[in-house]
């Protein structure tokens, strides 16, 4: 079974400008989850999706920080505009559905890593 | 609120001695627990979870962890540490429906 792509892998952008990472989880996987891992630090939840809809993204810094999940599947996490504090690695996740994981599992994408200078 | 402590930032051993990561966590309700490694550049891949019945956890590449309620500990353990063991471990915490919140990690170093 296909893994959990993400694209691109590295990305160098200035502060201020914005920045789009993509996500396409294991086919079938209801739930998807967007993490930030801050060097140094565990990954934190941005968001998570059930199917298209949002189930928590109380984490999410709206002011700058969108992500969308269209038709269910893929899913596109956009930072705009970009500050110093936001470079970390972006990790996508996909379980079956939220309920399911703990026994299931969650399968990781291999991140995007984000240095915003 | 879940919240996840991991002792040591950083835990060296020669290979072939015993690996010890620790792992306290808090929750109000029985949790879900898991243990995740990040090899540079990778993604997290599960070595092990415990969601309910035995509490001594097998994983992968010879890895175990005891989930003890009255301690509120997962500590993960190796009899005999490889080489190959060097990368960072992390311990997360899920209550049923909620969120996977991770511990800090431990970066695991084996000297030859």
């Amino acid at each position: 079974e296909a893994g959990v792509a993400q694209s691109p892998r590295y990305k160098i952008i200035e502060k201020r400008q914005s920045v789009a990472f993509w996500c396409n989880p294991i086919s079938g996987h209801a739930t998807l989850y967007w993490y930030q891992q801050i060097l140094g630090q565990g990954p934190k939840l941005l968001i998570q999706f059930q199917n298209n809809g949002v189930v928590d993204d109380s984490q999410l810094p709206k002011d700058r920080f969108s992500a969308e999940r269209l038709k269910g599947v893929d899913s596109t996490l956009k930072i705009q505009p970009a500050k110093l504090e936001d470079s970390a690695v972006y990790l996508c996740a996909s379980s079956p559905e939220q309920y399911r994981a703990p026994n299931y599992g969650y399968t990781f994408g291999s991140g995007t890593r984000l240095t915003v200078v | 609120a879940q919240s996840v402590t991991q002792l040591g930032s950083h835990v060296s051993v020669s290979e072939g001695a015993l690996v010890l990561l620790r792992c306290n966590y808090s929750s109000s309700v029985p949790p879900y627990l898991f243990w995740y490694v990040q090899y540079p550049n990778q993604g997290l891949q599960l070595l092990l979870k415990y969601t309910t019945g035995a509490t001594l956890v097998k994983g992968i590449n010879g890895f175990e962890a005891e989930f003890k309620k009255s301690e509120t500990s997962f500590h993960l353990t190796k009899p005999s540490a490889h080489m190959s063991d060097a990368a960072e471990y992390f311990c997360a915490v899920q209550e049923y429906g909620n969120k996977l919140v991770f511990g800090a990690g431990t970066i695991l170093r084996v000297k030859s």
